[in-house]
């Protein structure tokens, strides 16, 4: 069965610091890969998403940015984190664009 | 106007009533998905729907494309379905567009 990995699940950063989230899924191949942000009181909001190595689609213009150095494996990244960076990052796939798309469990980021 | 409207927002209800929660969109979409996410903010595909009407359960989830609306009923109501209720649409490419939420409280 398929599984899908986040860590951490929370991180206190100081504004300014560099920031990466990982995220891995196991048990299937060539996924789509996303990466959504909750801010506090916010909906969901898609950040990136990806079909393939290498290939990263970002819909949101933002400090943040996205690698996907192997095939099941989804970093986000920020070379100097905002206050507005706080939220609830979520990474998601799904087995193409059709089909339902499964959550990880989540981090909670803090910028102080 | 967002692209996906939610109501309501809160919802109490008290355990064993029937609960409906409203999802409307403005845009043509292939698929709607309701996603239920819990306190601590983990989240769960219930449903992928293009039509019609599915049923897992005591949840129910229909959509109607004319009328752009799908529904979400929770049949004989129980407080561990207390959470967010998530309306989301695919409409052109990969990316979901998401209501805002309907915050369902179940009272014992």
């Amino acid at each position: 069965s398929q599984t899908i990995h986040q860590w951490p699940a929370t991180l206190v950063q100081p504004v300014g610091s560099p920031l990466s989230l990982e995220c891995t899924v196991e048990g299937t191949s060539n996924p789509n890969l996303y990466w959504y942000r909750q801010a506090a009181g916010r909906g969901l909001q898609l950040l990136f998403y990806s079909v393939g190595i290498g290939q990263i689609s970002s819909e949101v213009p933002q400090n943040l940015s996205a690698s996907r150095p192997q095939d099941r494996q989804f970093i986000l990244s920020s070379k100097k984190l905002l206050l507005s960076d706080s939220g609830f990052y979520l990474c998601a796939w799904s087995s193409d664009w059709r089909e339902t798309q499964y959550f990880g469990p989540g981090t909670r980021l803090l910028v102080l | 106007k967002n692209e996906v409207e939610q109501s309501p927002q809160n919802l109490t209800a008290q355990e064993g009533e029937f609960i409906t929660i409203n999802c409307s969109y403005s845009v043509g979409i292939s698929a709607l998905h309701w996603l239920q996410q819990h306190p601590g903010g983990g989240i769960v595909s219930l449903f992928m729907l293009s039509s019609g009407k599915k049923k897992h359960g005591r949840l129910i989830a229909t959509i109607n494309i004319q009328e752009k609306h799908s529904s979400l009923h929770i049949t004989a109501s129980h407080p561990r379905d207390s959470a967010v209720y998530i309306c989301a649409v695919k409409a052109a490419g990969n990316k979901l567009t998401f209501g805002g939420g309907t915050r369902v409280l179940v009272k014992p």
